[in-house]
Parts: structure tokens; C-alpha cells; sequence
């Protein structure tokens, strides 16, 4: 079967612009993360849905960014007013089942870069 | 505030010899610890997942192995390949969904 999506696979655009990044989820899985790896560090952790909600945001940088699941599948994260520093490769994953439960199966990530 | 370390951050070696990475991490409160590989410019694939109330995992030639209560977790490759080389990365799972350390570096010289 497929495996997690995302798009656009690169994102280019100028500070201070919003950007919307999208993530398809392997089918049936109920979890879905979103993390921020910049280069040379390996991925932080974002937010965390089950189902349509969201489990712990507690990743979020500031309320620039802003993460919505409204049909418990696919996801968009939101950034608005965008800073150069918010460049860096933002990736998705999914499991089928919760935290502590399973594994995560990530996407190829989208990057973004802010000029 | 969990942390993880891998040591170390680079290594090369020659075609078919056996090596051992390192992952630390420094609260043992952890649901499972999971190895993954990251090729340049590409998103992660995961290797194996132990469970906090296992010791290993194997998966063809990877073995990796958890002690939780010292914190650490090895991932053994046998008989190394040049399509082994890659990033691997170390993550944690506990009150944070995963926590990362920066990667080792691996580079398998034919």
C-alpha cells in the first residue's frame, strides 16, 4: 500500500508570507505527527494528532504555526507570517495505533525555504 | 527534558566489516526506542522498534539492542555494505512522541 505523502516536496517563498504544508497518512492509521529537522540535527517534534484532535501541540515554536486534521486523515500545517528561520525540511509520520503503541512511519518531507 | 546522543556522529569504514553505533538517552521512562536511516535529501525509513520490555531486535544483518535502565541502545550492522551508508538515527519514545538525537553518519567504502 502507500505510504505517507507530502506536499509540495519543496516550498519557496518570501518572509512574511503564509505557507500551507499537507500530509497524507498511511490508511487507517489514526496518529499523525509532524516534525522540523533542520540541517544537520536530527527531527524535533512538533504536534501529535489522534483522530481529529489534537494530542499535545506542545512542539508548536509560537502561534505563528498552526496544525489542523479535520477528517482524522489528512493533515495541513499552517505557518503564517513566515521567518527566514523557519526554514528547514518539515515532516510528517503516522502509526497505526497512538503514542507508546507503535511505530511511525514518516514521509519524504517538504522543504521549506524562506527568502 | 529528554536528550538523546549518538556517538559517534561520523564513521568510515571498509566493505564487509562488522560495526556498532551508539544511542544514549537520559530519562529510561521510555514506551520504545526506534532506529532509523536517512539517505540525503530523503525523509527516514525505520529500521527496527524495540519495545521498553525488550532487549533486541534483529532485521537481516541489523541487530539492535536496549538497556533501558543505563539509558543506552546499540545498532550492530554485519558485513557492511556501500548501500549502507546513510544517517542513522536514534529516537525515543516516552512523554515526547520521539525524541531524536543528530545521527551517525555512516559511509561504506568499497
Amino acid at each position: 500500500g502507500a505510504g505517507v505523502s507530502q506536499t509540495p516536496s519543496n516550498k519557496v517563498t518570501e518572509k512574511g508570507k503564509y505557507v500551507e504544508l499537507r500530509c497524507d497518512p498511511i490508511s487507517g492509521h489514526t496518529a499523525l505527527y509532524w516534525y522540523r529537522q533542520s540541517l544537520g540535527q536530527g527531527p524535533e517534534f512538533l504536534i501529535y494528532f489522534q483522530g481529529t484532535g489534537a494530542a499535545d501541540d506542545s512542539g508548536l515554536p509560537n502561534d505563528r504555526f498552526f496544525a489542523v486534521r479535520p477528517e482524522g486523515s489528512v493533515s495541513t500545517l499552517k505557518i503564517q507570517r513566515t521567518e527566514r528561520g523557519d526554514s528547514a525540511v518539515y515532516l510528517c509520520a503516522s502509526s497505526l495505533t497512538g503514542t507508546g503503541t507503535g511505530e511511525q512511519f514518516f514521509g519524504p518531507g517538504t522543504r521549506l525555504t524562506v527568502l | 527534558k529528554q536528550e538523546v546522543t549518538q556517538i559517534p556522529a561520523a564513521l568510515s569504514v571498509p566493505e564487509g566489516e562488522n560495526l556498532v553505533l551508539n544511542c544514549s538517552f537520559t530519562d529510561s521512562a521510555i514506551y520504545n526506542l526506534q532506529w532509523f536511516r536517512q539517505d540525503p535529501g530523503k525523509g527516514l525509513t525505520s529500521l527496527l522498534l524495540i519495545q521498553s520490555s525488550q532487549r533486541e531486535q534483529t532485521s537481516g544483518r541489523l541487530n539492535a539492542s536496549l538497556d533501558k535502565s543505563s539509558g543506552r541502545s546499540t545498532l550492530y550492522i554485519a558485513a557492511s555494505q556501500p548501500g549502507d551508508s546513510a544517517t542513522y538515527l536514534c529516537a525515543v519514545e516516552g512523554n515526547t512522541p520521539l525524541v531524536f538525537g543528530k545521527g551517525t553518519r555512516l559511509s561504506v567504502i568499497a
